[in-house]
């Protein structure tokens, strides 16, 4: 069984650039969930794919955005990046729609200067 | 909306000692979760909780679950220099579609 990917590991960007981040989901999970962690702060809802359609949105503003494919990885794409933006950036899988126990991938930082 | 709040928030004891974190939550839920992880590091599972009154062990460390109380505890117990590590709870509202993590509590256990 394999589990929770994500790439790239680490990622350096310049405020104003845009970024995509990747997560294949564990081996017959068809939901991902992605978080934000800023440094000494606990994980922050962004958003959960459920089936490719967007299954429920925390308190991120639109240049957050994210797809899911027919394979069930995801994307993360953040437009318009701010300084605020450095993160670990989790991504989670687990199954069915509605919330469960979720697996999650090593993560990518991500620093904006 | 739903608020996970951890007590303490650092935690710095002795090995052999014995310690319990605290994680209240502020709504329903019936499902809640406690995570490790280490610095620069993802999140690793240690327990989940799925009714009100569990309790589960592993090795050294003990979690319940008070679901009329809202509250859950992990417990420590003769603590060793490798349980040092940042722990969280994860408050999983029932009808939503996200985790809601608390604070955290970061645990440094001295030799």
């Amino acid at each position: 069984e394999t589990g929770v990917t994500q790439s790239p590991t680490h990622l350096i960007k310049t405020r104003g650039q845009q970024v995509t981040l990747r997560c294949s989901s564990q081996s017959g999970h068809n939901t991902v969930s992605w978080y934000q962690q800023a440094l000494g702060q606990g994980p922050q809802f962004i958003f959960q794919y459920y089936r490719e359609e967007e299954n429920g949105r925390g308190n991120f503003p639109p240049r957050f955005s994210g797809l899911q494919f027919p394979n069930y990885s995801s994307e993360l794409n953040v437009n318009a990046l701010e300084l605020d933006d450095s993160a670990l950036y989790l991504c989670a899988s687990s199954l069915g729609g509605a919330v469960g126990e979720q697996y999650f991938g090593p993560g990518t930082r991500l620093t904006v200067t | 909306e739903l608020k996970v709040e951890q007590n303490p928030l650092f935690l710095s004891m002795q090995e052999g000692k014995n310690y319990t974190i605290y994680c209240n939550y502020s709504t329903t839920s019936d499902r809640l979760y406690w995570y490790r992880q280490d610095p620069g590091k993802s999140l690793e599972s240690l327990f989940v909780l799925l009714s009100n009154g569990a309790v589960k062990q592993e090795g050294r460390l003990m979690a319940s679950l008070d679901t009329k109380a809202r509250l859950s505890t992990l417990h420590i117990t003769a603590a060793v220099h490798d349980l040092s590590a940042t722990y969280f709870c994860a408050v999983d509202a029932s009808g939503t579609y996200k985790y809601i993590f608390g604070t955290g509590t970061r645990l440094k256990v001295l030799a």
